[in-house]
């Protein structure tokens, strides 16, 4: 696709419930991203992606927390017996190859989010 | 990573030009400064970013002094639809892992009024 995709946008889960949201980056992109947005504040990050490696976790609130890139193209973040504080936007982001060229700038590419709200 | 510092909330009218000021005391030297924008229900988008004095592409222009200790955002003639929330990230030009993580803070709420 055009641009980074992510789904569900909305998820509403009882507390305890797990939940999968999905990420498709754009085609090519090497690195993927995952970030918490509580509402009101700035994007958090979670983890990071190169590839199929998972090279930053340090972000992951806790081990409920799990994100893997079993092909190195889409990614899936999962969260295990969810609870209220969890409710919040996850915004996934992919960037251009690693290592393109002195005008490779680093951008991220963002998707739209997916809403989780836990009762 | 250098910690960054901006005011929470900014105020305009339409066809002002707003500036932006960022303060990152601690920038290092393979450091860039990159600005996002966010509007309500949308993931940040890519705006503009530099390394020193000035940057100017179609939507706004980056002014960064020799110190690099700070860096100001201008949007000229901003509108209605700038209203958004804007981000000032510093940090390397190409991620690494290992902790090469980015972080957004919370950033500018710019509210431009007629």
């Amino acid at each position: 696709g055009a641009g980074v995709s992510q789904s569900p946008r909305y998820k509403v889960a009882k507390r305890g419930q797990d939940v999968a949201l999905r990420c498709d980056p754009i085609s090519g992109h090497v690195s993927l991203f995952w970030y918490q947005q509580a509402l009101g504040q700035g994007p958090e990050f979670l983890t990071y992606f190169q590839n199929e490696a998972q090279l930053d976790k340090s972000g992951l609130p806790s081990d409920r927390f799990f994100a893997e890139r079993p092909e190195g193209s889409v990614s899936t973040l999962k969260i295990q017996r969810t609870q209220q504080e969890d409710s919040a936007v996850y915004l996934c982001a992919s960037s251009s190859p690693f290592g393109q060229g002195a005008f490779d700038t680093g951008e991220l590419f963002f998707g739209e989010g997916s809403r989780l709200t836990v009762l | 990573l250098a910690k960054t510092t901006q005011p929470i909330s900014m105020d305009s009218y339409e066809g002002q030009e707003v500036n932006i000021t960022c303060s990152h005391n601690n920038i290092a030297t393979n450091d860039y400064i990159t600005w996002y924008q966010q509007f309500p229900s949308q993931g940040p988008r890519f705006i503009i970013q530099g390394y020193k004095t000035k940057v100017t592409n179609e939507v706004a222009s980056l002014f960064i002094p020799a110190d690099r200790k700070s860096s100001t955002l201008s949007l000229p003639r901003v509108s209605l639809s700038d209203t958004a929330v804007y981000y000032c990230l510093v940090g390397p030009r190409i991620l690494t892992g290992g902790g090469n993580k980015l972080t957004f803070g919370t950033g500018t709420q710019l509210k431009v009024e007629l």
